[in-house]
């Protein structure tokens, strides 16, 4: 089946500075989605890409997908306590009988240290 | 209530045991959509619900786990003869139509099997 590699798995990062998080995968996606998880909480979805090449920024977020459909990268900028959580990539594939369902990576632990 | 909820948040049981998790979606939300999250993992999709179509069943890892929605409103998972591997996060999400990338998840079940 299809997976995506997600990188760094954890982040040791000191409030302030750049974050930046990666996935990758050998498989097309039509549709590249950033979460955020919280301890005990659901996925909250933080950026959706629909483009080949799209850049989107949410505040200090800023995520695009890749030129070849298999890559995608989020960026946060001056990162604060409450960025402090579990990032997902998520892709989705589209097939003629609708969406095939959608593929998530191991998650990045991203750790702000005041 | 305005968002996804789940019942129990957490459930401890020994193995052989049958468990039943139970999802509300969002008033109107016509899509359900059942995940696990195991520890350190992302989430792997097991079945999803769109308005009177047949279940995509397709991500159930055995015969033991089954779904149900009745009156396309709530859901209740069934994992029969529980096994410690079936320790995990059971989340459940909930989309206007077959959108799968506007999902919005509820907090989780925390299942143990001792």
């Amino acid at each position: 089946g299809q997976q995506l590699n997600q990188s760094p798995q954890s982040m040791f990062i000191q409030e302030g500075e750049d974050v930046s998080m990666n996935c990758t995968s050998s498989s097309i996606f039509n549709t590249w989605l950033w979460y955020k998880q919280d301890p005990g909480e659901g996925p909250v979805l933080l950026i959706a890409l629909y483009k080949a090449g799209e850049l989107t920024s949410n505040g200090r977020l800023t995520a695009q997908f890749g030129i070849t459909r298999k890559d995608s990268f989020l960026n946060i900028s001056a990162s604060i306590p409450s960025d402090v959580g579990i990032y997902f990539c998520a892709g989705l594939t589209y097939s003629g009988g609708g969406a095939d369902g959608l593929t998530f990576g191991k998650g990045t632990h991203l750790i702000i240290q005041p | 209530g305005a968002g996804v909820s789940q019942s129990p948040s957490n459930k401890v049981t020994e193995k052989g045991k049958d468990v039943e998790l139970r999802c509300d979606p969002i008033s109107g939300h016509t899509a359900l959509y059942w995940y696990r999250q195991s520890l350190g993992q992302g989430l792997e999709f097991l079945i999803y619900f769109q308005g009177n179509s047949a279940p995509d069943k397709s991500g159930l890892p055995s015969d033991r786990f089954s779904a149900e929605r009745t009156g396309g409103s709530v859901s209740t998972l069934t994992i029969q003869r529980t096994q410690q591997e079936d320790s995990a996060v059971y989340l459940c999400a909930s989309s206007k139509g077959g959108s799968w990338d506007t999902q919005y998840f509820g907090p989780g079940t925390r299942l143990t099997v001792l």
